[in-house]
């Protein structure tokens, strides 16, 4: 049950815009628009922020998108915050219960 | 308001045993899959188990196939965790999550913590 491929890091300064990947096959992220995303921020439970690849739970701000290209989704986290400072988390139906990697993302 | 509330977490010796339990409140239990997610210490989530909303069917990690069960009692609002052959490795925060449907999972506990030591 491999995990769903994710960078370690990724960060930007206040304002800027970032983009985390989620890699996975052609039976899972490639084959259904069922990705999900994740927050985490330390000592808390994690946070949907995404799910069906570009929807938003209500709460979550405009700020967070998802997409999906192939076997690779993204999530782009525009103006980026101070509180954006996170890990990320990526989830794909498929057959495999998996979560991705995690990227921390820091905001510089 | 949904709430997902873990208990049953603590200390065991390796080959133990312990049995996690997850409350739930403000939705009908008896309509959604549910899991338990785990997080080893500065580590990733990892999915550990997940059950039909009728408890009919459930899934493991490989790693706990065999030593873990996953059950459910809509009755009484609660899911079920039993730990048994305990390893180090299985010292990790659990979380319950409810799963709305393809991975989906849309509310979270604050997590149980399990220590696995001697």
């Amino acid at each position: 049950q491999s995990a769903l491929t994710q960078p370690p890091s990724a960060s930007g300064s206040p304002g800027q815009s970032v983009t985390i990947s989620c890699t996975g096959t052609s039976s899972d992220v490639g084959r259904y628009n069922y990705v999900s995303w994740y927050q985490q921020h330390p000592g808390k439970a994690p946070k949907l922020i995404i799910y069906e690849v570009t929807k938003r739970p209500s709460g979550v701000p405009d700020r967070f998108s998802g997409s999906k290209s192939g076997n690779t989704a993204s999530l782009t986290v525009s103006g980026l915050q101070a509180e954006d400072e996170a890990d990320y988390y990526c989830t794909s139906f498929g057959g495999r219960n998996v979560f991705g990697t995690g990227t921390k993302l820091t905001v510089l | 308001e949904v709430q997902l509330v873990e208990s049953g977490g603590g200390l065991v010796q390796p080959g133990g045993s312990l049995r996690l339990s997850c409350a739930a409140s403000g939705f009908t239990l008896s309509t959604y899959w549910m899991a338990w997610v785990r997080q080893a210490p500065g580590k990733g989530l990892e999915w550990v188990a997940n059950i039909k909303e009728d408890g009919s069917q459930q899934y493991y990690l490989d790693s706990v196939k065999g030593r873990f069960t996953i059950s459910r009692d809509n009755a009484k609002k609660s899911v079920f965790l039993q730990m048994s052959s305990l390893r180090a490795e299985d010292t990790a925060l659990y979380y319950c999550a409810r799963d709305s449907g393809w991975l989906k999972y849309d509310y979270w506990g604050q997590g149980t913590l399990v220590t696995v030591s001697s």
